[in-house]
């Protein structure tokens, strides 16, 4: 069965600092990730996602993610984040069946 | 271009109700997924529609049925309501014969009180 890891349950930076968001999964076979954002109240909204091809993907809003199969991670990171970017992200691995599995997420805190 | 639109936005429903929720997918999309979040928790997957068939479905109970229209569109129903079904309900929708990931809407908050 698939599954994602979220280790940390808050993060909390200053704005202007780099950003790295922690995910670790297990999959059987190469996996399909994703990284979604939900702002309060709101649905989900897909960052970025990797399939195959360089292990290093870029998304939306300025994050990237670097997919890791010997470490079975896909780490999230921004290099200087924004007061708009507070919100969960979840990580989430699908298979051949496109269907995601999420982890619980992580709350970004950004002080100013 | 409308994306995913759920209705309606919050419910309050007493132990032992019947729920209907409801989802239109966005254009060019012929997939719906369903999924709920608790709060604090990350989306479950339920159950996914297309061509107005269930596909695929997650560790969720009979109580939690589904039906998908031939215009693409979804309903998500709950009997026998319990307070822990409380929750975040997701649709997102999707291209079958696509990887491209879903787009989700924003979500009906069902109170279960």
């Amino acid at each position: 069965a698939q599954s994602v890891t979220q280790p940390d349950i808050h993060i909390t930076v200053s704005e202007g600092a780099s950003l790295e968001l922690r995910c670790n999964y297990s999959y059987g076979a190469t996996p399909y990730l994703f990284w979604y954002v939900q702002s309060p109240g709101q649905g989900l909204q897909l960052l970025l996602k990797y399939f195959s091809g360089d292990t290093l993907v870029q998304g939306i809003k300025g994050f990237e993610a670097e997919f890791k199969r010997s470490q079975s991670s896909f780490n999230l990171r921004k290099p200087s984040v924004h007061w708009s970017d507070a919100a969960e992200y979840f990580c989430a691995v699908g298979g051949g069946s496109y269907i995601p599995t999420f982890g619980r997420g992580t709350s970004l805190i950004v002080h100013p | 271009d409308a994306g995913v639109t759920q209705s309606p936005t919050h419910l309050i429903k007493t132990r032992g109700q019947q729920v209907t929720l409801r989802c239109s997918p966005k254009s060019g999309h012929d997939t719906v997924s369903w999924y709920q979040q608790a709060l604090g928790q990350g989306p479950q997957f339920i159950f996914q529609y297309y061509e107005e068939e269930e596909r695929q479905r997650g560790n969720f109970p009979d109580r939690f049925s589904g039906h998908q229209f031939p215009n693409y569109s979804s309903e998500l129903n709950v009997n026998a309501l319990l307070l822990g079904d409380s929750a975040l309900y997701l649709c997102a929708s999707s291209r079958w014969d696509s990887n491209y990931g879903y787009t989700f809407g924003s979500g009906t908050r069902l109170t279960v009180v």
